[in-house]
């Protein structure tokens, strides 16, 4: 079965400040990785997503996630965090084969920007 | 419409009553998914279609959620009977592709309370 860790509920960083945000994965095959913020209210928003080729991937709003099979992880981070990036943020992993079709979504990590 | 569209964003039911979520899809999106998200949690899947077919309704808590896309556009997420543990936040989302590689764009989701 496919799941997902995210092990910070919350984070709390300055503006300014770098950003990385943890998640682990467990997939039988080679995993499909993204990463989706959503702010209050609003629906989930695709940050960037990971299928194969160079383990460093680049999104959009100056994120970028690195893939390391050895230790089934996929963080997220960010060189220089903005007081609009407050917002929760979800790993999710999915693939091919064993329900390839859908997505399995972590807990979140709820992140907060102090100005 | 240029994104997903769920209606109602809010619905408030007593126990024992049914609902119905909409959702209307990017046109042309040929994979539909439903989702549920519970406070303070991540959104567990509960059924795909591609076009009108439902291809895996694995996550369906219980026989009382009927989804349905009989025309492979618009889907109707039924809820018969409901009770307090069905309160969360439906996303709907849709694919363009069949594959797992594509992007998921989601709607900004009905929440469900049930009193």
């Amino acid at each position: 079965a496919q799941s997902v860790t995210q092990p910070d509920i919350h984070i709390t960083v300055s503006e300014g400040a770098s950003l990385e945000l943890r998640c682990n994965y467990s997939y039988g095959a080679t995993p499909y990785l993204f990463w989706y913020v959503q702010s209050p209210g609003q629906g989930l928003q695709l940050l960037l997503k990971y299928f194969s080729g160079d383990t460093l991937v680049q999104g959009i709003k100056g994120f970028e996630a690195e893939f390391k099979r050895s230790q089934s992880s996929f963080n997220l981070r960010k060189p220089s965090v903005h007081w609009s990036d407050a917002a929760e943020y979800f790993c999710a992993v999915g693939g091919l084969t064993g329900g390839g079709n859908k997505l399995t979504f972590g807990t979140g990590t709820q992140l907060k920007v102090e100005l | 419409g240029a994104g997903v569209s769920q209606s109602p964003r809010y619905k408030v039911a007593k126990r024992g009553q049914d609902v119905a979520l909409r959702c209307d899809p990017i046109s042309g999106h040929v994979s539909l998914f439903w989702y549920q998200q519970a406070l303070g949690q991540g959104p567990e899947f509960l059924t795909y279609f591609q076009n009108e077919a439902q291809l895996d309704k694995s996550g369906l808590p219980s026989d009382r959620f009927f989804a349905e896309r009989p025309e492979g556009s618009v889907s109707t997420l039924k809820i018969q009977r409901t009770q307090q543990e069905d309160s969360a936040v439906y996303l709907c989302a849709s694919r363009l592709v069949r594959e797992s590689g594509g992007e998921l764009f989601f709607g900004e989701g009905s929440r469900l309370t049930v009193l």
